[in-house]
């Protein structure tokens, strides 16, 4: 049984296509995440969502539009695809009470804009 | 500014030898430490974690020490096997207002190679 899964785990287009990134979670967690692995391989924070609610937005372009139809699901949007935007997306989940802040990450999707 | 830093990139330790990975923080308000390992094409997986108010934690052949004054914790492997060759990241969270935890900040990552 996957607990996060992603879709589609390579993803290869051109600049300035709109692409969609999904995710699921069947943990029953309340709380999803967005990283973004760069080429230096740091991974970074992009979003997070509480039961369907914005709770963390770092200083990402307004390019990219999270979407969370049910708080199993975390969808991430990017218009106007550019070159910088190849990286490896990170979609993960965690309990929002615990202190420990866990997270439970899926396998990535590999995003290349040529 | 890199809040959680990992500054060897990669280590090489023989099978039955001890592995200590480490990472050194600037935030004083992080409150909760994690490890994560992560095999290529793979999502980084939970190791192991700590919570500021003790210094050790152990499990199995994993034990994560943390030095509150120097901003330091590592990762002890013992002993360490060819099937723990992977990159490490060590994250570190603050516990918000309303008690529960912020995001995670992780570091850039240590790659152990374990060789037989």
């Amino acid at each position: 049984d996957t607990a996060v899964s992603q879709t589609p785990k390579y993803l290869v287009t051109q600049m300035g296509n709109d692409k969609s990134i999904k995710c699921e979670q069947n943990l029953g967690h309340d709380t999803m995440y967005w990283y973004k692995q760069d080429s230096k391989k740091f991974l970074k924070i992009m979003f997070s969502y509480n039961n369907k609610e914005l709770i963390i937005n770092e200083t990402v372009p307004n390019r990219f539009s999270p979407k969370s139809p049910d708080k199993a699901h975390l969808n991430l949007h990017i218009n106007s695809l550019e070159l910088g935007d190849s990286a490896v997306y990170f979609c993960a989940s965690s309990q929002a009470r615990t202190r420990s802040n866990e997270q439970f990450f899926g396998p990535g999707t590999r995003l290349t804009v040529l | 500014d890199q809040q959680v830093k990992q500054n060897s990139p990669s280590l090489s330790v023989q099978e039955g030898r001890i592995s200590i990975l480490n990472c050194d923080y600037t935030n004083s308000m992080f409150d909760y430490f994690l490890w994560y390992k992560k095999y290529p094409a793979e999502g980084p997986t939970f190791l192991i974690s700590i919570s500021s108010i003790k210094d050790k934690n152990e499990d199995g052949r994993f034990t994560v020490f943390l030095n509150k004054s120097a901003k330091h914790l590592s990762l002890h492997i013992v002993p360490s096997q060819p099937g723990d060759s992977a990159v490490y990241f060590c994250a570190a969270s603050a516990t918000g207002r309303t008690g529960t935890a912020s995001k995670l900040t992780f570091g850039t990552g240590t790659r152990l190679q374990v060789t037989l």
